[in-house]
């Protein structure tokens, strides 16, 4: 049951250009978002999040864009360099209004190659 | 900048051996994860932490698992007995969870289960 679905294993782009990770998700309770990049051997490291009461985000080269009536989001990065080849997940979490600690549910990851 | 630490990077171990897995999270964080990714697959919950006590966990976390803060920095998560398909990294993870829920992960630790 994949609540969360990236559809692009992997996605080759040109330095300079812009890189357009895609994300899909089937759960509506889900409102809050992330984006983590992952290098072998590591642990993800968070990018960047956005909350379903905003429909965009931005950080420098990076742009998060959800789209709730579609259930998608999407990460551009902007310009695309070298140091951003690796594997990207999506990741989502219901608000838990009871309080407490929700655990994030991840996409499979989509592979960024950045081509010099 | 403060990071989330585990111990070991890599843990052999014989099928039916307990491992524990440890884990240092962000000195002023207040919830703590376990996650775990078969090679190959995605990043799974395992379990979450919150003021010394399981506030959820997935299907994956039964009996053989358990988590404790036996101190104010450490995180463990403990197998009881372990079997080949426990074989994966574990990340630990943290957050603050006052403005939204980004977790922090660490590197991961590799267990083989022989």
């Amino acid at each position: 049951d994949q609540q969360v679905k990236q559809n692009s294993p992997s996605l080759s782009v040109q330095e300079g250009r812009i890189s357009i990770l895609n994300c899909d998700y089937t759960n509506s309770m889900f409102d809050y978002f992330l984006w983590y990049k992952k290098y072998p051997a590591e642990g993800p490291t968070f990018l960047i999040s956005i909350s379903s009461i905003k429909d965009k985000n931005e950080d420098g080269r990076f742009t998060v864009f959800l789209n709730k009536s579609a259930k998608h989001l999407s990460l551009h990065i902007v310009p695309s360099q070298p140091g951003d080849s690796a594997v990207y997940f999506c990741a989502a979490s219901e608000q838990y209004s009871g309080g407490g600690a929700d655990g994030l549910t991840f996409g499979k990851g989509t592979h960024l190659i950045i081509q010099p | 900048e403060p990071e989330v630490t585990q111990t070991p990077s890599h843990q052999v171990t014989q099928m039916g051996q307990e491992v524990i897995l440890r884990c240092v999270p962000i000195s002023n964080h207040l919830y703590f994860y376990w996650y775990r990714q078969i090679l190959g697959q995605k990043v799974e919950f395992l379990v979450s932490f919150y003021n010394n006590e399981i506030s959820e966990k997935s299907e994956i976390f039964d009996d053989q698992f358990s988590v404790e803060r036996p101190d104010g920095s450490n995180f463990t998560l403990k197998i009881r007995s372990t079997k080949l398909e426990d074989s994966a990294m574990y990340f630990c993870a943290s957050t603050l969870q006052t403005t939204g829920n980004e977790q922090f992960f660490g590197p991961g630790t590799r267990l083989t289960v022989l």
